[in-house]
């Protein structure tokens, strides 16, 4: 059972376009959705995290869109980069029990063309 | 500042084989996980422990143990190798609760023929 889907499974984006990513979520007890970002032969490191009690955080290009009602939530990248090309995960976890798994999305890998 | 620290790099097994995924954490962090990462199916969470002596099940357990002796130190051992956990592996560590981000070490590249 997939807890968090994610689409699509790659995206190719011109240069200084939008790149957006996907994500939904089963579990309504998770309370923290962060999204990581992983260059080959690397562990994935976090790009930008929201909580459910606010619709979108923006920290520069990037942007996360978060609807409760519908249980999904979306990266967005403005003026997408060749350097932005990576695979990124949306993830969701549980933080008010103690207990703290992380669960992530199956991943997109976003290739940006120059 | 070491960060996440996985050993070894890459490791090749006969199936059948056993052998133990290093992670420690200087970090001082509660939170210590294991995720295996395959194409088309992300990051899948095999073991968590919120602290020392205290672990927990993930998503897909089956094949593998993990202890948790020193807040630092949390090793995945796979008891009997075989060729569906070829994988790369990567160990994570976090604090617990909060707005927290977890680190992620350099990854395992594990093959099992």
């Amino acid at each position: 059972q997939q807890q968090v889907k994610q689409s699509p499974q790659s995206l190719i984006v011109q240069k200084g376009g939008i790149s957006i990513i996907n994500c939904a979520y089963e579990n309504t007890a998770f309370d923290y959705f962060p999204w990581y970002q992983q260059f080959p032969g690397k562990g994935p490191a976090l790009l930008i995290a929201i909580r459910p009690d606010v619709s979108e955080k923006k920290e520069g290009r990037f942007t996360i869109s978060f609807n409760k009602s519908a249980k999904q939530f979306s990266l967005h990248i403005m003026d997408s980069q060749p350097g932005d090309s990576a695979t990124y995960f949306c993830a969701a976890s549980r933080t008010s029990t103690g207990g703290f798994k992380t669960i992530f999305g199956a991943g997109t890998r976003l290739f940006v063309k120059a | 500042n070491a960060g996440v620290t996985q050993t070894p790099k890459f490791q090749v097994l006969k199936t059948g084989q056993s052998m133990t995924l290093q992670c420690a954490q200087d970090m001082n962090h509660e939170y210590m996980s294991w995720y295996r990462q395959d194409p088309g199916m992300g990051l899948r969470l095999i073991h968590y422990s919120v602290g020392a002596g205290i672990t927990d099940q993930g998503e897909v357990p089956n094949g593998y143990n993990v202890s948790r002796s020193t807040t630092e130190d949390f090793p995945l051992r796979l008891l009997s190798a075989a060729p569906s956990q070829t994988s790369v592996y990567f160990c994570a560590s976090s604090y617990v609760g909060g707005d927290t981000e977890a680190f992620f070490g350099q990854g395992t590249r594990l093959t099992v023929v």
